[in-house]
Order: structure tokens, then C-alpha cells, then sequence
């Protein structure tokens, strides 16, 4: 079984500053990472995803995360924020190897204040 | 490209009663997944359908099925509804392939349905 922990519940940052999410997981076996963003009141959009190769991923929207497999961490970061990017992030691990069934964090609320 | 569409967005029912939430997949899109989120539980993965059988199961009472027709549209269903089913249902669809199930497949996402039980 995978278990997954963010962990900052809420990230409060200043507008064009940088930020990180954080996120921990925990598996017996090899997995692969998801980091997705939810806007208010709308379903989830996949921001990035690690699947193999190399552990700095980019992603949309300007977002990145690097895999570190002896820290079991998938950090999520952005060099500079805008206002836009006020969601919840939420970041998943599922097994490698075998079906998609992810397991969820309990997701991170960032606020980008002007 | 119409994306993911579910309907109806917003649904209340009694404890007790049974509720059929419908999902419409991406044109071309073979897989659709459901998922629950709640603030107690977060997000949890219900199940997942690929022409028409269901190919993963996520850890959930048997009062929680879903079915696929044969245009990948997607049905799920909640009987006996308990309080705590109260949540917002997700639906994604995704192309599916072979293998490991598509995951390298992206998953778009509807906008969800907001199911209250009194």
C-alpha cells in the first residue's frame, strides 16, 4: 500500500515570490508521482507526473518537481506565482508497473496574496 | 473539443434513498474513472472503466458500482445512501491504452457532481 503526506495544509505567499509544496510519500514498491491542481469549484487538471527518466519534471502553468527517491519526496515548485495560481494542490503516488490507482494527499491550499 | 461533462452538477437525497450520477468522456476517450472527495476523507479513487468493464476498484462498499455503455458514457451508482456519502463525485476520462492501463495516459477531469444527503 502507498500512503502519500503533504505536508503544509495551507501555503500563504506573496505574488511573483517563489513557493514549494511539499510532498512525502511512503510504498514498498517503486511508484509513480502525480501532482494535480484543483480551482474553485472545478475538477482536478494534472499539472505534472513522474513516470521514469529524469527526476526534474516539468509541467504546465510553469510548475516543476524534482523526484528524490532516497527522501521519498516529490516537491512541487514554481519560481515566481501570480495571483492565478490560488488552487488546492493535490499530489498522488501510485505503484509503477501495474494499474492506475492513486492514492491521494490531503492536499495543499495556496493562497497568492497581491 | 467538448471536455469532460457530468450531469446532474448538483443532486439532494435522503438517507436511505439511491442516486445515478452520469459521466460523458472526451470524444475518442475509452476510459473514465470516478473518484470521491470529501474534507473528511480527501480524495479517494472509486473505479475505473474501460470499454465497458471495469478494470480497477478502489476500496469501497458494494453499494458503489458504476457501469460503461458502448460510447464510453459512464453511469455511477450509490444505493442506500448513508450521510457520509455526501461529496463531490469526480469523473476523468482518458484514452486508456493497453498495458499499464494507460498510465501514461492524462486524465481530464470534470467538473464534478455535488451530492448532499439529508
Amino acid at each position: 500500500a502507498q500512503s502519500v503526506t503533504q505536508l503544509d495544509s495551507q501555503v500563504p505567499v506573496f505574488e511573483e515570490a517563489p513557493v514549494e509544496l511539499r510532498c512525502n510519500y511512503s510504498s514498498s514498491v517503486s511508484v509513480y508521482l502525480f501532482w494535480y491542481v484543483q480551482y474553485p469549484n472545478q475538477g482536478l487538471q494534472l499539472l505534472l507526473k513522474y513516470l521514469s527518466g529524469s527526476t526534474l519534471v516539468k509541467g504546465i502553468n510553469g510548475f516543476e518537481a524534482e523526484f528524490n527517491k532516497s527522501q521519498t519526496s516529490f516537491h512541487l515548485r514554481k519560481p515566481s506565482v501570480h495571483i492565478s495560481d490560488t488552487a488546492e494542490y493535490f499530489c498522488a503516488v501510485s505503484r509503477s508497473g501495474g494499474s492506475y490507482i492513486p492514492t491521494f494527499g490531503r492536499g495543499t491550499s495556496l493562497i497568492v496574496h497581491p | 473539443k467538448a471536455g469532460v461533462t457530468q450531469t446532474p452538477r448538483y443532486l439532494i437525497k435522503t438517507r436511505g434513498q439511491q442516486v445515478t450520477l452520469s459521466c460523458s468522456p472526451i470524444s475518442g476517450h475509452r476510459s473514465v474513472s470516478w473518484y470521491q472527495q470529501t474534507p473528511g476523507q480527501g480524495l479517494q479513487f472509486l473505479f475505473e472503466y474501460f470499454s465497458e468493464t471495469q478494470r480497477n476498484k478502489g476500496n469501497f462498499p458494494g453499494r458503489f458500482s458504476g457501469r460503461q455503455f458502448s460510447n464510453s458514457r459512464s453511469e455511477m451508482n450509490v444505493s442506500t445512501l448513508e450521510l457520509g456519502d455526501s461529496a463531490l463525485y469526480l469523473c476523468a476520462s482518458s484514452l486508456g491504452g493497453a498495458g499499464t492501463s494507460g498510465i501514461t495516459d492524462t486524465q481530464y477531469f470534470g467538473p464534478g457532481t455535488r451530492l448532499t444527503v439529508l
